[in-house]
């Protein structure tokens, strides 16, 4: 099945960096909608985007809904050891979801 | 907070076995999902329902048939497991895609179930 692009695959940051990622699509959304996976759960939804150019706060996380509706970012601000996990997005139009390959990010304390 | 539940974390069965994944939602939503996640794979459609009793193939419907009986249910069936089926199952949950009821394109995922098929 289709896969979003998504940046970058891994990093590792230092515990109070700031962190970034992106998802593209070839396809227009209605819907963005960001995850946080941790190993052997489900994921559970982050944020969620309704229109282009929305930029939407959840806490430390920050999520926006690009102008073309082609993408999304995400960014966590001064991160700590609980953000580790996989972050995914996911672009919604009407039945479908299709989701990103997903960012793993470790945390150094 | 909308939950969805899935009746079982891990399982481990037979290569023969009919399986039965269960997933119950109280959120009243209309569409229900069954994905299967495999390491660099991602995430994949094998089945959804968009009312009781309607159902949808999604990407990889081969080997699974899916029941819906009343609107909180949704369960997936492994009609005869295969060692190829071995994976997260995850079940999960939304109100219909209308752009003017905003918040109803939410996706809700269940905590998964491991299968694991010898």
């Amino acid at each position: 099945g289709q896969q979003l692009n998504q940046s970058p695959q891994s990093m590792f940051i230092q515990e109070g960096e700031d962190v970034s990622m992106n998802c593209t699509s070839s396809s227009i959304f209605n819907t963005w909608l960001w995850y946080k996976q941790d190993p052997g759960e489900g994921p559970v939804l982050l944020i969620a985007l309704y229109k282009a150019g929305e930029l939407t706060s959840n806490g430390r996380l920050t999520a926006q809904f690009g102008i073309t509706r082609k993408d999304s970012f995400l960014n966590i601000s001064a991160s700590i050891p609980s953000d580790v996990g996989i972050y995914f997005c996911a672009g919604q139009l009407y039945y479908k979801y299709i989701f990103g390959t997903g960012t793993r990010l470790k945390v150094l304390a | 907070d909308v939950k969805v539940t899935q009746s079982s974390r891990y399982l481990v069965k037979r290569t023969g076995e009919k399986v039965f994944l269960e997933c119950v939602q109280d959120m009243d939503h209309e569409n229900m999902f069954w994905y299967r996640q495999d390491p660099g794979l991602g995430l994949r459609l094998i089945y959804f329902s968009y009312d009781v009793k309607m159902k949808e193939k999604g990407d990889i419907p081969e080997g699974y048939s899916v029941s819906r009986e009343k609107k909180e249910r949704f369960s997936l069936i492994l009609e005869s497991a295969s060692t190829n089926q071995t994976s997260m199952y995850l079940c999960a949950s939304s109100f219909p895609g209308q752009r003017t009821r905003r918040g109803n394109e939410k996706l809700f995922f269940g905590s998964g179930t491991q299968l694991s098929v010898l």
